[in-house]
């Protein structure tokens, strides 16, 4: 399956501290796109990196992927209790301007005050 | 610019019943992508539309179908409702391509 898998399910920590969720797949992709969501109302767009891609940041976040491994990683730096939420990964692989687009399950991070 | 939107924000069906559900794409936007995502899990890909024709479906029965209309709106439409059904159905707009997505804020089915 192309689909991204999360990992882990959940995350408890601390403002202030760093968060890492990782997401892992099983085929080939032309890119990873990380979308947080806030208590199941609309995803929101927060990176995507090319195939061709090692790392990305944007601000408090850092993505790596690696292509061989097939995994990636989002980074959260300096944490805060607004960065409560689930973040999803999602594998697209564009065929005949498909853009096919799968998620994985998601992980649950809470950020404590 | 505006974004992309969904109505209704809920709904309350019966089993054995259709629904049709709506939604505008970003300006712009000529591709429009719907989502199901049940409680506690990800987003699973139902289908895509680009310029008025499905461009790929999701592993979702023939009972789900769409549409999009000449300005890139869209609806989807289920029959016969099963219980399962019950979820949050999310519309997303995009250029085609390997872009980001653009999400509506979704409507929550419940099927009784």
């Amino acid at each position: 399956s192309q689909q991204g898998e999360e990992d882990p399910q959940a995350l408890s920590i601390q403002e202030g501290e760093n968060a890492t969720m990782n997401c892992s797949y099983k085929t080939s992709i032309n890119n990873l796109q990380w979308y947080r969501q806030n208590s199941g109302r609309g995803l929101v767009h927060l990176i995507l990196i090319r195939s061709n891609e090692r790392e990305k940041h944007s601000g408090r976040l850092r993505v790596t992927l690696d292509t061989s491994k097939k995994s990636s990683s989002l980074l959260i730096t300096a944490s805060r209790a607004a960065d409560t939420a689930s973040y999803f990964c999602a594998t697209v692989l564009v065929l005949n301007n498909n853009n096919d687009m799968r998620f994985g399950a998601g992980t649950r991070l809470t950020v404590k005050p | 610019e505006t974004g992309v939107t969904q109505s209704p924000t809920h709904l309350i069906k019966t089993r054995g019943q259709q629904v049709t559900l709506r939604c505008s794409s970003q300006s712009g936007h000529n591709t429009v992508s719907w989502y199901q995502q049940a409680l506690g899990q990800g987003p699973q890909f139902i289908f895509q539309y680009y310029r008025e024709e499905e461009n790929g479906r999701g592993n979702f029965p023939p009972r789900f179908s769409g549409l999009q209309f000449p300005n890139y709106s869209s609806e989807l439409n289920v029959n016969a409702l099963e219980l399962d059904d019950s979820a949050l159905y999310l519309c997303a707009s995009s250029f085609p391509g390997d872009n980001e997505q653009f999400f509506g804020p979704g409507t929550r089915l419940t099927v009784l």
